[in-house]
């Protein structure tokens, strides 16, 4: 079936460096599916942060971006230089195109350090 | 305003109580979820809604059942509530290929 793999549950980094999480799915539709990312901030539900819907396209938000990779299945989140803000747990996701199931990662929780 | 509300944010349930969690949107979306998160797994969808009583199961929709009566809510019920089913629960909302809103999510305890 498909599925959504990250391989980091949590990671930490300081205030100012780069960041990357890690995204790599598996599906078994002949079409490719949407990606997604989103997060979720300490007490609130879960909210979009970036979506890319055309395989080789990058979206971008708040500062993150992904790139839609189908050669390596790929989906991770970069960001340049990451904020205490940005605390949270950080959810990469799939839509597939037939059911219309949004399956989810396991989640990354981004500590960043002051 | 887009929204998906969550009713109630906090539960807590004796085992073998039945438990029942509502969710409403006011996007007129078809298509609703409900997802249980536990630490280390991530969300698991356990019911999808693709309009008024025309519910698929999800992945674990054993010791859940659903109810969509009208279009803008979606209920999950637990018949007799066992401890392993302590968990937070999401309701979920989307047009097809769209955007998922979410809600705030409800946390359940049953002891």
């Amino acid at each position: 079936g498909d599925s959504v793999t990250q391989t980091e549950g949590q990671v930490t980094v300081s205030e100012s460096k780069s960041l990357i999480i890690n995204c790599t799915y598996s599906t078994t539709s002949i079409a490719y599916p949407n990606l997604f990312w989103y997060v979720r901030y300490p007490g609130e539900g879960l909210q979009l942060l970036l979506k890319v819907i055309t395989a080789g396209q990058k979206g971008s938000s708040r500062g993150f971006e992904a790139t839609y990779n189908k050669e390596t299945t790929s989906f991770h989140l970069q960001k340049a230089s990451v904020q205490e803000s940005d605390s949270a747990v950080y959810y990469c996701a799939l839509l597939t195109t037939n059911a219309y199931k949004v399956i989810f990662g396991k989640g990354t929780h981004l500590h960043v350090l002051p | 305003d887009m929204k998906v509300t969550q009713m109630p944010r906090y539960l807590i349930k004796r085992m073998g109580e039945n438990v029942l969690l509502e969710c409403g949107q006011d996007m007129s979306h078809e298509t609703m979820y409900w997802y249980r998160q536990d630490p280390g797994l991530g969300l698991q969808l356990i019911y999808i809604s693709y309009d008024v009583d025309s519910n698929s199961e999800g992945d674990i929709p054993k010791g859940y059942r659903v109810s969509r009566k009208k279009r803008e809510h979606f209920s999950l019920i637990l018949d007799s509530a066992k401890t392993n089913q302590t968990s937070v629960y999401f309701c979920a909302s989307s047009r097809q290929s769209a955007e998922v809103f979410f809600g705030k999510g409800t946390r359940l305890t049953v002891v």
